[in-house]
């Protein structure tokens, strides 16, 4: 089936890096994303990776697959305040098409002084 | 930018009361979705639709209905509340024609109350 797991917490110090897990079921899956939620407000997408690359960089941002272990992680160099929030991770299994995401249940960080 | 807006973003109903929630795109994106959240379970899916009139189950159906009749608005109603439906809905568009990177667009959501 398809499922995807994350750890629901995460606190860091400021200007510390983090680390945000996650693990998923779908082997034939396409696509993972980061998602990042705001208080109050919806969904935004951070970042994604093609399921056929090991690691993309984008600014304070870092993704590493692996694809043999299904486990996805995000990094945020130099975490903010502004980083708090929840964040999801996705994948585009396969078999749903273009239309079918599966979330994660989110990952809260908070970032301390 | 693209804008998803939601009609309310807080809702107070009674059990058994027929509640609407709308939702509208700005981008003229073909598929639109709705999702409710809920804490530890993430974002799971209700309906999507693909097109005007158009619609298809997600994985979380029962208790709810949709409808698409123009391409910027899609609405989800609960024919009768109950509690178990009290959640944060989000309503979600995605543009086709690029594949997978294509991303979908949310709105801020509308938290929904049943007493």
């Amino acid at each position: 089936g398809e499922d995807v797991e994350q750890s629901l917490f995460l606190s860091v110090r400021e200007g510390d890096s983090s680390v945000i897990n996650c693990t998923y079921t779908d082997s034939s899956s396409t696509y993972l994303y980061w998602y990042k939620q705001e208080p109050g407000a919806g969904l935004q997408l951070l970042t994604y990776i093609f399921s056929n690359m090991d690691m993309k960089q984008d600014q304070r941002l870092t993704v590493l697959l692996n694809k043999k272990d299904k486990h996805l992680s995000l990094r945020i160099a130099d975490t903010q305040t502004g980083d708090s929030a929840i964040y999801f991770c996705a994948e585009r299994p396969f078999s749903g098409g273009y239309n079918k995401l599966i979330f994660g249940a989110g990952t809260r960080l908070a970032v301390h002084p | 930018d693209v804008k998803v807006t939601q009609s309310s973003r807080y809702l107070v109903k009674r059990t058994g009361e027929k509640v609407f929630l709308e939702c509208v795109q700005d981008m003229d994106h073909e598929n639109m979705f709705w999702y409710r959240q809920d804490p530890g379970l993430g974002l799971r899916l209700i309906y999507f639709s693909y097109d005007v009139k158009m619609k298809e189950k997600g994985d979380i159906p029962e208790g709810y209905s949709v409808s698409r009749e123009k391409k910027e608005r899609f609405s989800l109603i609960l024919e009768s509340a109950s509690t178990n439906q009290t959640s944060m809905y989000l309503c979600a568009s995605r543009p086709v024609g690029t594949g997978g990177t294509d991303t979908q667009y949310f709105g801020p959501g509308t938290r929904l109350t049943v007493l």
